[in-house]
């Protein structure tokens, strides 16, 4: 059971430079999501997705892409980075139903991005 | 707007030293409630849903419960396996994008 798969893990960047985070879950989901979490803030939504082909603004969009062309990825673009955007950054998905108590959040466990 | 606040910021227990945490919401039309356990260098990961005032739910030491306003996560007799943050998140109106609280940070002392 894999679940929801980060990758890469850890990553260091230097300033202006580009990179893509990969996010695959094998639950077959509709919903994805990204999240930056920072010490004191929480988890704040970046982009989502609520189906393939679909993808929607968050909490704090600037500065990320996003794309979600086949149902089991979602990736997340930085296409120049800022040492604004060092984070720990949590990709999730979940089926959504009219059963509240099946609306759960599947997390990855997390890539630790910093940026110099 | 959805509001979800959680307090306090951080927590440090004894072992066996019970407690409270709280999550206090303003939304319009609660769907649901959800807490979830966060260790350092993981994802979080899901404990309880509640959806109506008055709901309980529990397991082994977690006792979650809600009311109209607010919901408590009660720690019984806590151990230092318990350590760990601990995240409120909410679903309201017709959306099924939750809004989480900034989270609990529990550390239980041996």
């Amino acid at each position: 059971n894999a679940g929801v798969t980060q990758t890469p893990k850890f990553r260091v960047l230097k300033t202006g430079q580009s990179m893509t985070l990969l996010c695959a879950q094998d639950m077959n989901h509709e919903y994805m999501y990204w999240y930056r979490q920072d010490p004191g803030m929480g988890l704040r939504l970046i982009h989502y997705s609520v189906g393939e082909g679909t993808t929607a603004k968050g909490e704090v969009p600037d500065g990320y892409n996003v794309s979600r062309l086949k149902k089991q990825n979602f990736l997340l673009g930085l296409e120049s980075a800022a040492p604004s955007q060092t984070s720990v950054y949590f990709c999730a998905s979940s089926r959504p139903t009219t059963e509240v108590a099946k609306n759960i959040q599947y997390f990855g466990a997390g890539t630790r991005l910093s940026v110099l | 707007e959805d509001q979800v606040t959680q307090s306090p910021e951080a927590l440090r227990l004894q072992e066996g030293e019970s407690s409270s945490l709280n999550c206090s919401y303003t939304v319009s039309g609660l769907r649901g409630l959800f807490w979830y356990r966060q260790d350092p260098g993981k994802g979080p990961e899901f404990l309880f849903t509640l959806y109506s005032a008055g709901e309980e739910k529990e397991k082994e030491r977690l006792k979650a419960t809600l009311t109209k306003k607010e919901s408590f996560l009660h720690i019984t007799a806590p151990k230092p396996e318990d350590s760990a943050t601990y995240l409120c998140a909410v679903q309201a109106g017709g959306s099924y994008i939750p809004t989480f609280g900034r989270g609990t940070s529990l550390i239980v002392h041996p």
